[in-house]
C-alpha cells in the first residue's frame, strides 16, 4: 500500500516563530488533507489540497502531486497551535470513496 | 450544520467482552469510515461503510465487524476484546462518490480501555 512519512517527528518552536511540516508519500494520491488533533484526541480539518496552494489565515499548503510531496506552514505560531499534526492521502484504486492513509504525524510544541 | 458525533466518549471493558460503538455522520454525509488510533500512532482505516454495505476493509481481524442504517449512522462492534484494542476510535464522514472533492470529517471519537 501507499506509504506516508511526516517530518520532522517533533518540532518545538517558540512563540511567534515560523515552521515548515514535511509529507512525502510513495505513490499518486486522489486527496491529500492535513488535520491537527487537539489535546482531546479530535482531529481537525485544516486543508483537503490533492494539489497547488491554499492559505487560510496564518497556515497554509502546498502539494507538488507530481513530486509527491506536501508541506504545511505555520506563520506567527502561537500556543494554541500546539498539538499533532497529521498529513493523509487517499489513492483511489477500485473507484469512489477508498481509505485515508495517515502518516504518524508531527508534534508541535509552541513555547510562551 | 451539526458535524460528526460519536458515543460514547469513554469506555473501560475487560478483556473478553464485547463493545459497540456508535457514529452519526455530518448532515448530508452518506459514507462512514471507521479508523483505530494507538497511543502515538496515527489513525489506522478498519472499514467503510456506504449503502448499508460494507464496501472497503483494513488489516483487522473478523472481531471488528460494523453496520449501517438506513439514516446514514454506524455502529462499530469488537467482540472478544484484547488489550491491545485499547485505543481511540474515530468515526469520519464522507460523500461516496463525491465528484472533485473527496474530503472526510472526523467524529471526536471513542476512548476504549481494556482491562
Amino acid at each position: 500500500g501507499i506509504q506516508v512519512e511526516q517530518s520532522p517527528p517533533d518540532l518545538i518552536l517558540q512563540e511567534g516563530a515560523n515552521s515548515t511540516l514535511r509529507c512525502n508519500f510513495s505513490d499518486s494520491v486522489n486527496n491529500l488533507q492535513w488535520f491537527h488533533q487537539n489535546p482531546w484526541g479530535q482531529l481537525i480539518n485544516l486543508f483537503y489540497i490533492p494539489s497547488g496552494t491554499k492559505q487560510n489565515g496564518r497556515l497554509s499548503a502546498t502539494t507538488v502531486a507530481t513530486e509527491r510531496y506536501s508541506l504545511l506552514y505555520i506563520s506567527s505560531s502561537q500556543t494554541t497551535d500546539s498539538g499533532v499534526y497529521f498529513c493523509a492521502v487517499e489513492r483511489r484504486d477500485t473507484g469512489a470513496n477508498s481509505k485515508l492513509t495517515f502518516g504518524k504525524g508531527i508534534t508541535l510544541s509552541v513555547r510562551p | 450544520d451539526a458535524g460528526v458525533t460519536q458515543s460514547p466518549t469513554h469506555l473501560i471493558k475487560t478483556r473478553g467482552q464485547q463493545v459497540t460503538l456508535r457514529c452519526s455522520p455530518k448532515s448530508g454525509h452518506d459514507t462512514v469510515s471507521w479508523y483505530q488510533q494507538a497511543l502515538g500512532q496515527g489513525p489506522q482505516f478498519i472499514f467503510q461503510y456506504y449503502e448499508e454495505e460494507e464496501r472497503q476493509r483494513g488489516n483487522f481481524p473478523d472481531r471488528f465487524s460494523g453496520h449501517q442504517f438506513p439514516n446514514y449512522s454506524s455502529e462499530l462492534n469488537v467482540n472478544a476484546l484484547l488489550l491491545g484494542d485499547s485505543a481511540l476510535y474515530l468515526c469520519a464522514s464522507s460523500l461516496f462518490a463525491g465528484g472533485p472533492r473527496n474530503e472526510q470529517f472526523f467524529g471526536p471519537g471513542t476512548r476504549l480501555t481494556v482491562l
